[in-house]
């Protein structure tokens, strides 16, 4: 069974600042995605990006972008020009696996 | 569309009672899932399914029932409620496999506690 990590329960950015939030994981299929999902205080879950490991190309979301290791079973999510609506919990993804997720703050 | 719905949003249980957990999606998803998330925590699976009639465990299924009678619903059935039952519970759905390019659409969670 595929397994999720990300080892930063907290992290905090300055408005306007550059972010980066962990993830590794583990799998044994030879294709699959990635999901990056945001849980805000309302709890409702939103998909933020996704990457397929088939493919080369880091994906990108406007203000998000991955960093997809697939050597280093590393999927990290970089936030640029951090918002204040962007302070939520953050939590990667695999097939039907999460992490414990890291809370992001964001300080005006 | 209402995407999936859940009811009730908050159930307070005590030792030992049973309810019934309601999810609903009307995207003519194939795919649906049961997760509970704990206090400051990821999410776990409790139970999925693949379509209707077609249900498999997940990590934690132990105390929980599910079934898939039509698409649309799929419902969680607690038997015999227990303390450590005590969790916020998400019903997601999408139209492949998770892993597989899809996206999943989350209801809004329900919130439970067993006292």
């Amino acid at each position: 069974a595929q397994t999720v990590t990300q080892s930063q329960p907290e992290m905090s950015v300055q408005e306007a600042e550059t972010v980066t939030l962990s993830c590794t994981y583990d799998t044994s299929e030879s294709d699959y995605y990635l999901f990056w999902y945001k849980q805000p205080p309302s709890r409702q879950m939103i998909l933020v990006i996704r990457q397929e490991a088939y493919k080369q190309q880091n994906a990108t979301e406007n203000r998000f972008s991955v960093n997809f290791q697939k050597a280093a079973k590393s999927f990290s999510l970089k936030i640029s020009d951090s918002q204040l609506g962007d302070a939520a919990m953050y939590f990667c993804a695999g097939d039907m696996r999460f992490g414990a997720g890291t809370r992001l703050t964001v300080k005006p | 569309n209402a995407g999936v719905t859940q009811t009730p949003k908050f159930r307070i249980l005590k030792i030992g009672q049973s309810m019934t957990l309601q999810c609903t999606q009307d995207m003519n998803h194939n795919y649906m899932y049961w997760y509970r998330q704990d206090p400051g925590m990821g999410l776990k699976l409790i139970y999925y399914s693949v379509g209707a009639g077609i249900t498999d465990k997940g990590e934690v299924p132990n105390g929980y029932n599910v079934s898939r009678s039509t698409t649309e619903d799929f419902p969680l059935r607690l038997e015999l409620a227990a303390p450590s039952q005590t969790s916020v519970y998400f019903c997601a759905s999408s139209y492949l496999r998770s892993g597989g390019a899809d996206e999943q659409f989350f209801g809004p969670g329900t919130r439970l506690t067993v006292l």
